[in-house]
């Protein structure tokens, strides 16, 4: 069964600082997606960033980016300079094929917090 | 661009009564709709998966005569809880999805459900 661990129910880093979100999955599948989505207070679903795995380069958006190992089925999100705005929930999910439809699984989240 | 709308984003209704939740696609034709439920500090929990046209794909455990999903159109879907009751009190979120093989899932700001 494909599932998406995240180890760490709660982060806090330093405004300005850098933090890395882990996430971990388990697959059988060759070709896939992975996202990191946001959920700040408002509830609203933002995507951060989307990785394929069939590239092998990391995927980046501005000052986040992630460390894609294929291999390791690790997935982790590191946020640089961090800001009050990025305070949230963040939720790994992974694209799943389910007889020919796809669906996302969800990590259980991290809450991030962001000490100014 | 990728604007999905829900309404309403807030009700509140007596036991017994039904209630319905509009998912709208602003600027793209959603050929895949997904609906949520999210409880208090938990992540999201797929209900059913809709493509325009065709009947609703209700996962495990989800009872389809109590959440009827309709996906009447490319840009919109509905949810209805009947005969609602204290225990469907939850966040539901929707998503939409360009195409069968979409590659990103675009979420609805969310409704909160109170039954009295």
């Amino acid at each position: 069964a494909q599932t998406v661990t995240q180890s760490q129910p709660e982060m806090s880093v330093q405004e300005a600082e850098t933090v890395t979100l882990s996430c971990t999955y388990d697959t059988s599948e060759s070709d896939y997606y992975l996202f990191w989505y946001k959920q700040p207070p408002s509830r609203q679903m933002i995507l951060v960033i989307r990785q394929e795995a069939y590239k092998q380069q990391n995927a980046t958006e501005n000052r986040f980016s992630v460390n894609f190992q294929k291999a390791a089925k690790s997935f982790s999100l590191k946020i640089s300079d961090s800001q009050l705005g990025d305070a949230a929930m963040y939720f790994c999910a992974y694209r799943r094929s389910v007889q020919g439809a796809q669906k996302l699984v969800f990590g259980q989240g991290t809450r991030l917090t962001i000490n100014p | 661009g990728a604007v999905v709308s829900q309404h309403p984003s807030r009700v509140i209704c007596k036991s017994g009564t039904s209630v319905k939740i509009e998912c709208r696609s602003l600027d793209f034709q959603a050929t895949t709709m997904f609906w949520y439920r999210q409880f208090p500090k938990q992540s999201l929990m797929l209900m059913a998966t809709s493509n325009e046209g065709s009947k609703a794909t209700y996962e495990q455990g989800v009872e389809k005569d109590k959440f009827l999903i309709n996906h009447a159109s490319l840009t919109l879907s509905t949810l209805t809880v009947t005969s609602a009751h204290p225990e469907d009190s939850s966040f539901y979120i929707c998503s939409a999805a360009p195409g069968l093989a979409w590659k990103t899932q675009y979420f609805g700001p969310g409704t909160r459900l109170l039954v009295l």
